[in-house]
């Protein structure tokens, strides 16, 4: 049971250019999530999908947008990157709509823009 | 918005003593307080959560404390071991401002003394 998958796990852009984080889940659940984490700054939410269709804004979601391509799948894109952009993302899926539900993680994408 | 703050940073604690963790919330309508564990490396893991119904839950040497009325709540670690040593996560959902969505505090690094 693989869970939360998260491709690639490491990846070095340079300013301005564009690339997908693709996040993919094989438990059923029904709502994603994309997370970055900082230093000291533990994990802030970039956007959410409370259900396959769905898609909402969260705390951080300037200069990324995302697709829910299916109930599976959930990826994040990055038109034009910034080195402000440079961070560990996480993707997260629950089995409820609420946030008030265990979220199961992926290993995260360590993302390097210079 | 709902905001969690979560203290100490840091702790170092000696192989068998207790570690205590503690982080207080805004929204007084939030309902669900996990915890996670974060290992070098790897996404958060859920270690044990508690619902704004009950005062304390207990899962061998982990326990969770949760005071609403001074709207804050605690990880307790007791008989601490290496493996202990990670990044702990507090967070608080449910409220009126983060129904759909999980708020973090900043994290917690314990490390355990051998």
């Amino acid at each position: 049971n693989a869970g939360v998958t998260q491709t690639p796990k490491f990846q070095v852009l340079k300013t301005g250019q564009s690339m997908t984080l693709q996040c993919a889940q094989d438990m059923n659940h029904n709502s994603m999530y994309w997370y970055r984490q900082d230093p000291g700054m533990g994990l802030r939410l970039i956007y959410y999908s409370a259900s396959e269709g769905t898609t909402d804004k969260g705390e951080v979601p300037n200069g990324y947008n995302v697709s829910r391509l299916n109930k599976r799948e959930f990826s994040l894109r990055l038109e034009s990157a910034a080195p402000s952009q440079t961070s560990v993302y996480f993707c997260a899926s629950s089995v409820g709509r609420g946030g008030n539900q265990p979220q199961h993680f992926g290993d995260g994408t360590r993302l390097s823009i210079l | 918005g709902e905001n969690v703050e979560q203290h100490p940073s840091t702790l170092s604690v000696q192989e068998g003593d207790s570690a205590v963790i503690k982080c207080t919330y805004s929204d007084s309508a939030s309902n669900y307080f996990p915890w996670y564990k974060q290992e070098l490396g790897k996404g958060p893991q859920l270690i044990i959560d508690i619902r704004s119904n009950v005062g304390e839950k207990k899962d061998q040497r982990i326990a969770v404390t949760l005071n609403k009325t001074a709207k804050h709540f605690s990880l307790h670690i007791t008989e601490t071991q290496p493996e202990d040593s990670a990044v702990y996560f507090c967070a608080a959902s449910g409220g009126y401002s983060s129904a759909s969505k999980i708020i973090f505090g900043s994290g917690t690094r314990l490390s355990i003394r051998p």
